[in-house]
């Protein structure tokens, strides 16, 4: 079956612009997740969702991150007026509720020049 | 104390040997112990999880040893090959406040096999 799509598969943009990342998690995987991947480094959580569970915001690193997931299955992930440092792949991830594998997108490699 | 500390940060093996990746955690509400592997242009994928009531797990050339006193698990790749030329990330899950798992990545191993 499908696996967990993400879009733009890559994004450049100007610092100081806005960009939205979008996942399209497993048809049926109520719990989401967002990580960023900075060149040559793990993985940093950034933010889960949980069917309709407040979600777990505590990886975001800044204000400027925010994340929402419509209808228990989409989520987009936004960056408001990106740095350079912002620059990373960004990766989704979904699993199955109370299930311990999750499944990764291929990413979204975000260049902020 | 949520940290899982990864070594070495890269490792060069000759086909056919043995590469070893070290991984060491705080916590010990920790569950849950998977690797993932990771190939450029894709997403990390599981390759391999153990729990922490054994100290060892098998599957074909890939084993997970796990010693729970220490607080440190380690992955082994026997006879290893080009293709298993990867990043490597350990991690340990907490279950979060609405039981969904919350996985902690290792920093990552970049191997190469070297033909």
């Amino acid at each position: 079956g499908a696996g967990v799509s993400q879009s733009p598969s890559n994004k450049v943009t100007e610092k100081g612009k806005d960009v939205e990342l979008r996942c399209d998690p497993i048809s049926g995987h109520t719990a989401l997740y967002w990580y960023r991947q900075s060149l040559g480094q793990g993985l940093e959580f950034l933010i889960y969702f949980q069917g309709n569970s407040a979600p777990d915001k505590s990886g975001l690193p800044s204000d400027r991150f925010s994340a929402e997931r419509t209808g228990g299955s989409v989520s987009t992930l936004t960056i408001q007026r990106t740095q350079q440092e912002d620059s990373a792949v960004y990766l989704c991830a979904s699993s199955l509720p109370l299930t311990d594998t999750q499944y990764f997108g291929p990413g979204t490699r975000l260049t902020v020049l | 104390q949520q940290q899982v500390k990864q070594s070495p940060q890269s490792l060069i093996v000759q086909k056919g040997g043995i590469s070893i990746i070290n991984c060491a955690y705080e916590n010990t509400a920790f569950d849950y112990f998977p690797w993932y592997q990771q190939f450029p242009g894709k997403g990390p994928a599981l390759l391999i999880a153990i729990r922490p009531d054994v100290s060892e797990k098998k599957e074909g050339r890939f084993t997970i040893s796990f010693n729970k006193s220490a607080k440190q698990f380690s992955l082994h790749i026997m006879d290893s090959q080009p293709g298993d030329s990867a990043t490597y990330f350990c991690a340990a899950r907490t279950m979060g406040s609405s039981s969904a798992s919350k996985i902690i990545f290792g920093s990552g191993t970049r191997l190469s096999i070297r033909p």
